[in-house]
C-alpha cells in the first residue's frame, strides 16, 4: 500500500525559481529517500535522509525531515528546465525492512524556460 | 561500478499469453533485488523482493511470480497475462536497509 501523500500533485514554475515538494508518511521509518523520474524512464536516487537527521543538502537540493509530524520536504533551488520530471519520496520502514521502499504518489514538476 | 540491466523496454502481449521479464545486476554481489510496478501517473508498488538466491517474498497477491536463479538475476513471470497486468515494471537493487536503491530503465507492458 502507498505510504502517504505528496503535495502538490503538480507544480509549474519558471526557470530560476525555487520548487518545494512535500511528503507525508504514516509509519516509523529508518530513512526517507527522494527519487526523480524522467518521463517513461527509471528512477534516479537524489538524496537519503536518516530518521535521526533533520536536514540534508546536496548541491541545489535541500531535504528536511520532521519525524514528529511524519513529513519531509524537498527544495530545489534555482530551478532549471532540465529539472522537469516527477519527484517521489520513498520510505524505508523501521525494523527489518530489507530495504523495501514505500513510495508516495509523486509530484510532477514542470520548469518553464 | 554497478549497473542494472532490464529488458525488454517495451512489450505488447495478448491476454492469456506468458510473460518473462529479466533483470541483471553487474558490479556487486549478494544484492537485495526488487520488482516494482507503476500504474500511469502513480507511485511505485512493490511486487516482490529477494535477499538471496531462491529466496522470494511476495508483497501483493497477484497473477505474477518471481524467481532468482542466480545471485544477480531476477525474473518476473506470468503463466497467463490479464489486462490488469499492464503497467510499467521496474527492477531495482540495493544493499538493504539504509541504502539507496538503483533502478533499471523499466519495461512498459501492454496487455491487449
Amino acid at each position: 500500500s502507498q505510504q502517504g501523500e505528496e503535495d502538490p500533485q503538480a507544480l509549474s514554475i519558471q526557470e530560476g525559481e525555487n520548487a518545494t515538494m512535500n511528503c507525508s508518511y504514516k509509519t516509523s521509518i529508518n530513512n526517507l529517500q527522494w527519487y526523480r523520474q524522467n518521463s517513461g524512464r527509471g528512477l534516479v536516487h537524489l538524496i537519503l535522509i536518516r530518521s535521526n537527521e533533520r536536514e540534508k543538502h546536496s548541491g541545489r537540493l535541500r531535504v528536511t525531515l520532521d519525524t514528529s509530524k511524519k513529513s519531509s520536504s524537498l527544495l530545489i533551488t534555482a530551478s532549471r528546465a532540465a529539472d522537469t520530471a516527477s519527484y517521489f519520496c520513498a520510505t524505508d520502514g523501521s525494523g527489518t525492512s530489507y530495504g523495501k521502499l514505500t513510495f508516495g504518489q509523486g509530484t510532477i514538476l514542470t520548469v518553464h524556460p | 561500478s554497478q549497473t542494472i540491466h532490464q529488458w525488454p523496454a517495451t512489450l505488447v502481449q495478448p491476454v492469456g499469453s506468458p510473460l518473462s521479464l529479466e533483470c541483471t545486476v553487474e558490479g556487486t554481489s549478494n544484492p537485495n533485488l526488487y520488482w516494482y510496478r507503476q500504474a500511469a501517473g502513480r507511485g511505485l508498488q512493490l511486487l516482490f523482493y529477494s535477499v538471496g538466491i531462491g529466496q522470494i517474498s511476495s508483497e501483493v497477491p497477484q497473477n505474477l511470480s518471481a524467481s532468482r536463479p542466480q545471485d544477480r538475476q531476477f525474473i518476473l513471470s506470468s503463466k497467463k497475462l490479464l489486462l490488469s497486468d499492464s503497467g510499467f515494471y521496474l527492477c531495482a537493487w540495493s544493499q538493504g536497509v539504509g541504502a539507496e536503491a538503483f533502478f533499471g530503465q523499466g519495461t512498459r507492458l501492454t496487455v491487449v
